[in-house]
């Protein structure tokens, strides 16, 4: 059964730093492109990184681009988010998604159970 | 303000259809494919659609997806109670180089 289970979540004040780890399990995980995906509180999906299997390719959305850093350790089937300068908009529950293998497009076909960042003072 | 634009809020009876639109642009919907996903209330999105009209496996046929130009359409009959969720479309945005979603669109079976 695949898994994907976020951790680091955690309260923050404006200007700090956060790592989220993400660990995979149930697939080959070297063999998989890998997203995380946040959701403010009532609010909608917004895409925050991606990651290519070899870490050969790397995309940021404009609203982390310089402040987060997107990483992943295959030999510990694990992926990472360094959060630095965090905002107050910053704060939602952040999701680790797998992209499909076979998808001609870009698809999430499994998601962990999120992590919640909150930045507030 | 969301690169793709849905509904807020669609209703409809119990074994009735809906359908959810998703309008972008050529630099999006236009030129690339689109996913489907379902959020029930306090869980992670699910994977419904993919490269616009693929079902991934486990997913019902009640759940239909298209694509036409710049707009996608998520089709989903035989309305059941278990349906009420968030639903958003997804694609790849060439101009933003960005994973681009709709701002979701809230499902009611009444």
């Amino acid at each position: 059964e695949v898994q994907l289970v976020e951790s680091g979540g955690d309260l923050v004040q404006p200007g700090g730093s956060l790592r989220l780890s993400c660990a995979a399990s149930g697939f080959t995980f070297i063999t998989y492109s890998m997203n995380w995906v946040r959701q403010a509180p009532g609010k909608g999906l917004e895409w925050v990184s991606y990651i290519s299997s070899s870490s050969s390719a790397i995309y940021y959305a404009d609203s982390v681009e310089g402040r987060f850093t997107i990483s992943r350790d295959n030999a510990k089937n694990s992926l990472f988010l360094q959060m630095n300068s965090l905002r107050a908009e910053d704060t939602a529950v952040y999701y680790c998604a797998r992209e499909r293998y076979d998808s001609g497009g870009t698809s999430f076909d499994s998601w962990g159970q999120g992590t919640l960042v909150t930045v507030s003072s | 303000q969301s690169v793709l634009t849905q509904p807020p809020s669609v209703s409809a009876a119990p074994g009735q259809k809906v359908t959810i639109s998703c309008s972008g642009s050529s630099s999006n919907i236009g030129n690339n494919y689109v996913s489907w996903y379902q959020q029930l209330p306090g869980t992670a999105p699910k994977l419904l659609i993919y490269d616009n009209n693929q079902r991934p496996s486990g997913i019902p046929d009640r759940f239909s997806g298209s694509k036409s130009g710049t707009s996608a359409t998520l089709g989903i009959t035989g309305l059941q109670t278990g349906d009420e969720a968030d639903y958003y479309c997804g694609t790849w945005d060439s101009s933003l180089s960005a994973v681009v979603f709709g701002g979701g669109t809230k499902l009611t079976v009444l």
